[in-house]
């Protein structure tokens, strides 16, 4: 069975540009989690998604924005790109929502340099 | 909201030696608790989790245990070997969150 796939695995903007990262769960997992991982911070919670619909969101600003289709595979979105920006964008995805089952699958993640 | 403290944020041990982490929450409402190993560029990989209607749980070599009363969990891996070296988070979900809540990480260093 595989993974939770994300891509792309790294990549290079500079400030105030937008970025789209893409990630598909494991085949029948319909929910997707989306953290922020630097060394400063931690593992930070961004948003989940449960059969196309958001269901929680962390605290961040409004530029962070996300989806999910049909077929589960979900998106997230940052624009106006900052230095702060820079991390780990990991993708989880769980069985159930995370509020009932709390088993997540972590991706690889998406390690995203701004300059 | 729910807060969770790891230590200890570095840890090294001889091969064959035990290790301990452990984790402090404070919202009395949490009732899961997962454990995640991260490896240098990959993303974390759950390893071992507990519920909140259960003390200890034990898969080989490590084992979670749960103490409600003082709202702590730790993490023991026994015989411990060089492949275990990594970076351990814990993590706690409350009943009143929809998301997990990480703790700051344990790196673990086993020296052959």
């Amino acid at each position: 069975k595989a993974g939770v796939t994300q891509t792309p695995r790294y990549l290079i903007k500079t400030r105030g540009q937008q970025v789209t990262l893409s990630c598909s769960p494991i085949s029948g997992h319909r929910s997707v989690s989306w953290y922020q991982q630097t060394p400063g911070q931690g593992l930070q919670f961004l948003f989940e998604y449960f059969s196309e619909t958001q269901r929680n969101k962390g605290n961040f600003p409004g530029r962070f924005s996300g989806r999910q289709f049909s077929n589960s595979r979900s998106e997230m979105n940052v624009s106006t790109l900052e230095l702060g920006d820079s991390a780990l964008y990991l993708c989880a995805s769980s069985l159930g929502d995370t509020a009932n089952t709390g088993e997540l699958f972590f991706g690889e993640g998406s390690r995203l340099t701004v300059l | 909201g729910e807060n969770v403290e790891q230590h200890p944020s570095t840890l090294s041990v001889q091969e064959g030696d035990s290790a301990v982490i452990k984790c402090t929450y404070s919202d009395s409402a949490s009732n899961y608790f997962p454990w995640y190993k991260q490896e240098l560029g990959k993303g974390p990989q759950l390893i071992i989790d507990i519920r909140s209607n259960v003390g200890e749980k034990k898969d080989q070599r490590i084992a979670v245990t749960l103490n409600k009363t003082a709202k702590h969990f730790s993490l023991h891996i026994t015989e411990t070997q060089p492949e275990d070296s990594a970076v351990y988070f814990c993590a706690v979900l409350s009943a009143g969150r929809r998301a997990l809540t990480f703790g700051s990480g344990t790196r673990l260093q086993v020296q052959p």
